[in-house]
């Protein structure tokens, strides 16, 4: 069965920093991957999704991720960090043909210090 | 307005009580979901349904039940429920040949 790991479960960085919040998945084919981010009180809001072909994704709000095979990765980054990222993220997979199914990572909280 | 409604929004309910959270969606698809969600455990899947005649259990789906009255609507209930359903509670909604999901507000679940 495919899993998804994310192996920070709190990450703090200063507003106006980097981000990287790193996802490895587990399967043995090329997987549909996807980035979600939860602000607190809401629904899961999708960022940023992978399917095929260029490896590196732009999404919503001035995210990225990059998908590298060789790595079983899907990090997703944002250049310049707002106060309003400040959220919960989720890093999910699907499998081609799985019916939709998505398995999700535990979750990595972002805290962003002013 | 929302494509993708869950009501109640919150609910304290006593243990052995039945009860039962409802979603709806405007977004026309055929496919509905049903995650909890539990602190350092990520989102798990209940129940999901293709269509309203084609129902499946997921990962942890002891203790719920779930019914498609018709294509946007899907509901979840606990016949009888325990303490440790309480949890964030998610319903989301795909398309055939699309497998990005789209989610509701979530219904936060209290068992006394």
């Amino acid at each position: 069965a495919q899993s998804v790991t994310q192996p920070d479960i709190h990450i703090t960085v200063s507003e106006g920093a980097s981000l990287e919040l790193r996802c490895n998945y587990s399967y043995g084919a090329t997987p549909y991957l996807f980035w979600y981010v939860q602000s607190p009180g809401q629904g899961l809001q999708l960022l940023l999704k992978y399917f095929s072909g260029d490896t590196l994704v732009q999404g919503i709000k001035g995210f990225e991720a990059e998908f590298k095979r060789s790595q079983s990765s899907f990090n997703l980054r944002k250049p310049s960090v707002h106060w309003s990222d400040a959220a919960e993220y989720f890093c999910a997979v699907a499998l081609t043909g799985g019916g939709n199914k998505l398995t999700f990572g535990t979750g990595t909280q972002l805290k962003v210090e002013l | 307005d929302a494509d993708v409604t869950q009501t109640p929004r919150n609910r304290i309910t006593k243990t052995g009580k039945r009860i039962m959270l409802e979603c709806s969606q405007t977004k026309g698809h055929d496919r509905m979901y049903w995650y909890r969600q539990d602190p350092g455990l990520g989102l798990r899947l209940i129940y999901y349904s293709f269509d309203v005649k084609d129902i499946n259990k997921g990962e942890i789906s002891d203790g719920y039940s779930v019914s498609r009255q018709a294509q946007a609507k899907f509901s979840l209930s606990l016949e009888s429920a325990i303490p440790n359903q309480t949890a964030l509670y998610f319903c989301a909604t795909s398309t055939a040949g699309r497998y990005e999901q789209y989610f509701g507000p979530g219904t936060r679940l209290t068992v006394t």
